[in-house]
């Protein structure tokens, strides 16, 4: 069966560090995979793209490695800050119709 | 640019009534928009996909007579859970994408918390 992995549970790290979430994938064949934050009692906000052709993205602080033959995507924030501290999901697409399927999301808390 | 609003924030509502949700793309023409479910503690779950004009597709499991979307603009799209129970008590968010930005990226509401009494 389809399964989307993420670690479910919490990340805790401290200011300055490098968080590093994992996304693993079993029985897909995204053709994109994306990275939302989630705060609470809120919708998700995109981070990032990356398609299946693309090993590594970047934008300011965040960056998203895909790996389509280990079927695992990475999500790296450097310079972590309490602000970061969310729930962090990953969606891969279903390649129907922009359908994405979501990960239950890690979450992430960044401490001083 | 690609806000996604929804109204109201949150609902609660007698069991056996029915309840409607609007979502509004406010900068942009959405060509698709999608509904999700999300409980305590868990992921977004799909509920329906709508384009602008025609029937929603349904996921598996989401009745579509309980669940009646109706997508009338490029800019509207709405939820109305009809004779709601307990047990539909949650998150609904939706989201939106268009054919003139990226059909890849979707644009998230704020999402509407729904309490059946």
């Amino acid at each position: 069966s389809q399964k989307i992995e993420q670690n479910s549970e919490a990340l805790n790290i401290q200011e300055g560090k490098t968080a590093t979430l994992t996304c693993n994938y079993t029985n897909y064949s995204p053709a994109y995979l994306q990275w939302y934050r989630q705060d609470p009692g809120r919708g998700p906000v995109f981070l990032l793209l990356i398609r299946e052709n693309e090993k590594e993205k970047r934008k300011e602080r965040l960056k998203v490695t895909f790996d389509t033959t280990l079927k695992q995507s990475l999500f790296h924030i450097t310079a972590s800050q309490p602000a970061d501290s969310a729930t962090y999901l990953c969606a891969l697409d279903t390649g129907t119709a922009s359908k994405l399927t979501f990960g239950t999301g890690t979450r992430l808390q960044v401490t001083l | 640019g690609a806000v996604v609003s929804q109204h109201p924030s949150w609902v609660i509502c007698k069991s056996g009534t029915s309840v409607k949700i609007e979502c509004r793309s406010l900068d942009f023409q959405a060509t698709t928009m999608f509904w999700y479910r999300q409980f305590p503690k868990q992921s977004l779950m799909l509920m329906a996909t709508s384009n602008e004009g025609s029937k929603a597709t349904y996921e598996q499991g989401v009745e579509k007579d309980k669940f009646l979307i109706n997508h009338a603009s490029l800019t509207l799209s709405t939820l109305t859970v009809t004779s709601a129970h307990p047990e539909d008590s949650s998150f609904y968010i939706c989201s939106a994408s268009s054919a003139s930005e990226s059909l890849d990226e979707q644009y998230f509401g704020p999402g509407t918390r729904l309490t059946v009494t």
